[in-house]
């Protein structure tokens, strides 16, 4: 069971370039969620989905855009890379849950393994 | 969005002794609020879910308590050991959706 797999795990780029990044999740979870890790921050949620075909904005959108084709994948798009945008990034899924939101509330979330990157 | 202050940002405790940290959110809009262990080079992990005002969870030598109507959370390690070593996050939901964590407490025990 693989659980939340992101690619890739590592990337350099150049100021200006465009790259994606890949979460995909096996286990049937409705909820995803992109967030940045830096110094001394913890996590910022950048944008998340409630469902294939969602999305909606975090606390730190600009410069990312997001999309969910597909119940398991949510990509993060950086369309011209800056600086500011090394960090590493972590994505995340959960289940909806069921019924009443005491439900909802304690579906914990799963994280992948990260992707640190670097824009120079 | 929802303010979530951890504090302190950081804590170096001897090994064999006790330390606690804190959680503090708007008390209105509550949910939820997890917690998660953070080890470095790794991912964050759930140690605990808390919904009602009141609750009190343990996990071996780590509990948590929750106050809704005040608005924090305190994690409790007894008998701190090098193995608990880590950044320990909150998370409280302020809707089902969206999930704000808070910086951290970043632990050290020293052997």
């Amino acid at each position: 069971n693989a659980g939340v797999t992101q690619t890739p795990k590592f990337r350099v780029l150049k100021t200006g370039q465009s790259m994606t990044l890949l979460c995909a999740q096996d286990m049937n979870h409705e909820y995803m969620y992109w967030y940045r890790q830096d110094p001394g921050m913890g996590l910022r949620l950048i944008h998340y989905s409630v469902g294939e075909g969602t999305t909606a904005k975090g606390e730190v959108p600009d410069g990312y855009n997001v999309s969910r084709l597909k119940k398991q994948n949510f990509l993060l798009g950086l369309e011209s890379a800056a600086p500011s945008q090394t960090s590493v990034y972590f994505c995340a899924s959960r289940p909806q849950g069921q019924g009443a939101w005491s439900g909802l509330a304690k579906n914990i979330q799963y994280f992948g393994a990260g992707t640190r990157l670097s824009v120079l | 969005i929802l303010n979530v202050e951890q504090s302190p940002q950081s804590l170096h405790v001897q090994e064999g002794d006790s330390t606690n940290f804190t959680c503090s959110f708007p008390s209105s809009n509550f949910y939820a609020l997890h917690w998660y262990r953070w080890e470095t080079a790794k991912s964050p992990e759930a140690l605990f879910v808390m919904t009602l005002n009141g609750d009190e969870k343990k996990k071996g030598r780590i509990s948590a308590t929750l106050n809704t109507k005040e608005g924090y959370s305190y994690l409790y390690i007894k008998g701190s050991q090098p193995e608990d070593s880590a950044t320990y996050l909150c998370a409280p939901y302020s809707s089902a959706s969206k999930i704000i964590f808070g910086s951290g407490t970043r632990l050290s025990i020293r052997p």
